[in-house]
């Protein structure tokens, strides 16, 4: 089985200081994992993903997340937060053992706030 | 452009009224997936299908159906919509480069 957990209902930075959006995953076997950002009345675009390889994964708009398989985590990381980064974004995880099953895990979500 | 195509975008329908939500993409993509958003409750998948005539339950299947004649289409069936399904839907897939592609999302309201 397969999990995800975003700890953080919402997220509150001020414009310019960095920003982090914590994700924790629990996979059986080896993960991929996905980042992605819902802005307001839109679907969800995908904003970086970890597949194999460096740790650190950059991705759109700035944003970069570290693969720490240690801790099973996977942590959205921005370092200067802007106001149009206000959105809801979604940690995802999908079992690379899955035998080529595409299912993927969806955290709940993390409001992101940032403030001018 | 590669995309997921899902209509209509809004749609307030009756108790009972039956109705299909549409879903095409264009990426020659074997996975396809339907979920509900609802708040508090993020992302809930419905039904997945992994190729055409292919499918399967997600975690809250039921009142839906779905179906997968063609691979670019995965249609979601309401045969009864009850006021308990008013949610924000997506539909999804993905093919061998590991991520999802979502549809702009289709916001149901049932009275």
């Amino acid at each position: 089985a397969q999990s995800v957990a975003q700890p953080e209902d919402q997220v509150n930075v001020a414009e310019g200081n960095p920003l982090t959006v914590k994700c924790t995953y629990s996979v059986s076997g080896n993960p991929y994992l996905f980042w992605y950002v819902q802005y307001p009345n839109r679907g969800l675009q995908f904003l970086l993903k970890y597949i194999t390889g460096d740790n650190l994964v950059k991705g759109s708009y700035g944003f970069e997340a570290e693969f720490n398989k240690s801790q099973t985590s996977f942590h959205l990381k921005k370092p200067s937060a802007l106001v149009s980064d206000s959105a809801l974004y979604f940690c995802a995880v999908r079992d690379r053992t899955s035998g080529g099953s595409y299912i993927p895990t969806f955290g709940r979500g993390t409001s992101l706030i940032v403030h001018p | 452009e590669a995309q997921v195509t899902q209509n209509p975008r809004y749609l307030i329908t009756v108790t009972g009224k039956k109705l299909t939500v549409t879903c095409s993409q264009n990426m020659n993509h074997e996975y396809m997936s339907w979920y509900r958003q609802d708040p508090g409750l993020g992302l809930r998948q419905i039904y997945y299908s992994m190729n055409v005539e292919v499918t399967d339950k997600g975690d809250v299947p039921e009142g839906y159906k779905v179906s997968r004649k063609e691979k670019r289409n995965f249609p979601l069936i309401l045969e009864s919509p009850s006021p308990n399904q008013t949610s924000l839907y997506f539909c999804a897939s993905s093919g061998n480069n590991y991520g999802y592609t979502f549809g702009s999302g289709t916001r149901l309201t049932v009275v």
